[in-house]
C-alpha cells in the first residue's frame, strides 16, 4: 500500500504566489522526510529534508511544515517562480542502519507557475 | 566532490531482450548504492539496494536482478524484458559516512521503453 501519500497532484499558481503541498504518512517509526525537486528527464535533486523533533525548517523560499500528532507535513514554497515549476515528491524512512536510504515516495505533484 | 554517471540516458528494447544499465559512483568509497523505478504518474519505488560489493537486497520480486562487481559499480540486468519493464530506473547513492548520511542523491536516470 501506499506509506506516503502527497496531494495535490497538479498545481497552477501564479508567479510571486505561494504554493503548499501536503503529505501524510501512517508509519510512526518514519524518522527522516525529505522533498525532492524533479525536472523533466532529469533524476530527483534533494530540496530539503526535516526530521520529527522539530516542527518547521526554513531554507531560503522553500518551508517544510511537520504535524506529528497528524503524521502529516508539507512544502511550502513562498514567492514562487516560474523556475520552479517542477515535479516534487515528497518521501518518508526510518534512515538509520540497514533501512538508510530507504525512501517510501509519494507520488508527486506537478507545480507550474504561471509568470 | 562526489558524482554519479549513469547511462545510456534513453533506451529502447524489444520484448524478451536482454537489458544492462550501468551505474558508477566517482570521489567516495564505499557508498550504499541503490535502484529506483518510476513509471509514469507514479512515485518512485526501490527496486534493489547495496551496502558492499557482491551484497544485493532485493525490495520487490521482478523480472530484474542487480550486482555490484566494484566498490563503486551497480548494475541492473534483465534477462528478458517484459513491456511492464517501462520506466525511468534511476540509480543513487548514500555517502555512510558524511554527517548527514541520510542524504539520497539521485544519478539522471534512464528512460527505458519496452515495445
Amino acid at each position: 500500500q501506499q506509506q506516503v501519500k502527497q496531494s495535490p497532484q497538479s498545481l497552477i499558481v501564479q508567479k510571486g504566489g505561494i504554493s503548499i503541498i501536503n503529505c501524510a504518512y501512517e508509519n510512526t517509526a518514519f524518522d527522516y522526510f525529505p522533498w525532492y525537486q524533479q525536472f523533466p528527464g532529469k533524476g530527483p535533486a534533494l530540496l530539503i529534508a526535516i526530521r520529527p523533533d522539530v516542527s518547521e525548517k526554513k531554507e531560503g523560499r522553500f518551508t517544510i511544515s511537520f504535524n506529528k500528532s497528524a503524521k502529516q507535513f508539507s512544502l511550502h514554497i513562498m514567492d514562487s517562480q516560474p523556475g520552479d515549476s517542477a515535479t516534487y515528491f515528497c518521501a518518508a524512512s526510518m534512515n538509520r542502519g540497514s533501512t538508510l536510504g530507504r525512501l517510501y515516495f509519494g507520488r508527486g505533484t506537478q507545480l507550474t507557475v504561471w509568470p | 566532490s562526489q558524482t554519479i554517471h549513469q547511462w545510456p540516458a534513453t533506451l529502447v528494447q524489444p520484448v524478451g531482450s536482454p537489458l544492462s544499465l550501468e551505474c558508477t559512483v566517482e570521489g567516495t568509497s564505499n557508498p550504499n548504492l541503490y535502484w529506483y523505478r518510476q513509471a509514469a504518474g507514479r512515485g518512485l519505488q526501490l527496486l534493489f539496494y547495496s551496502v558492499g560489493i557482491g551484497q544485493i537486497s532485493s525490495e520487490v520480486p521482478q523480472n530484474l536482478s542487480a550486482s555490484r562487481p566494484q566498490d563503486r559499480q551497480f548494475i541492473l540486468s534483465s534477462k528478458k524484458l517484459l513491456l511492464s519493464d517501462s520506466g525511468f530506473y534511476l540509480c543513487a547513492w548514500i555517502d555512510r559516512a558524511a554527517p548527514t548520511n541520510e542524504k539520497l542523491f539521485f544519478g539522471s536516470g534512464t528512460q527505458l521503453s519496452v515495445l
